[in-house]
């Protein structure tokens, strides 16, 4: 079964400043999307980044970028030049698509904080 | 704007009441699940629907219920609930399941159980 650990229950960082949420994963499957998501206090999670395993380009989405090391299974977010509004839970999440029926194994959570 | 709608987004009701929550969506989308959050946790997935029909059950209790009358809509029934039940009711739709793209969410409705 997979398992995703986020290994850092809480963070904070200064605003504009840059922080990284680190994420592991454990599988045996070769073939498998990895997301984060953010979920900020209004409640809905938000679709932050996603990566495809198959591909070995880090993917990025404005300030937000991942470091996808797939042989070590690590799949770590990036937030770059801090806003407020970035602060929230993020949720790592594993997806196989082909298998279990496409579930979303999530990991624990990170909550960031980010200070004025 | 969030593409799925959940209605309420609050509700507070009785053990011994009947409720709905509803789930809305209009991106096309073939595939729709109910998750249960608790506070400062990861989201639990309840059940999964596929074109209608229901795919997933995680071995939820039977107070909880779930209804899919077409493809845009999703509901939950709610009947003789307990205390721990009290939690975040997140819906979430994706283009289906076996196709690899995200899954979106709604606001979730918040559910206290007296």
């Amino acid at each position: 079964a997979q398992t995703v650990t986020q290994s850092q229950p809480e963070m904070s960082v200064q605003e504009a400043e840059t922080v990284t949420l680190s994420c592991t994963y454990d599988t045996s499957e070769n073939n498998y999307y990895l997301f984060w998501y953010k979920q900020p206090p209004s409640r809905q999670m938000i679709l932050v980044i996603r990566q495809e395993a198959y591909k070995q380009q880090n993917a990025t989405e404005n300030r937000f970028s991942v470091n996808f090391q797939k042989a070590a299974k690590s799949f770590s977010l990036k937030i770059s030049d801090s806003q407020l509004g970035d602060t929230a839970m993020y949720f790592c999440a594993f997806m196989n698509p082909y298998n279990q029926g496409g579930k979303l194994i999530f990991g624990q959570g990170t909550e960031l904080s980010v200070k004025p | 704007d969030t593409e799925v709608t959940q209605t309420p987004k609050h509700l507070v009701m009785g053990m011994t009441n009947k409720k709905s929550l509803k789930c809305e969506q209009h991106m096309g989308h073939r595939a729709m699940y109910w998750y249960k959050q608790k506070a400062k946790k990861p989201p639990e997935l309840m059940f999964v629907y596929s074109y209608e029909k229901l795919s997933i059950n995680e071995s939820v209790p039977s107070r909880f219920s779930p209804e899919c009358p077409n493809s845009s809509l999703l509901n939950l029934h709610l009947h003789a609930l307990q205390p721990e039940d009290s939690a975040l009711y997140l819906c979430a739709s994706s283009q289906g399941q076996g196709i690899p793209q995200p899954q979106h969410f709604g606001d979730g409705t918040r559910l206290s159980i007296l």
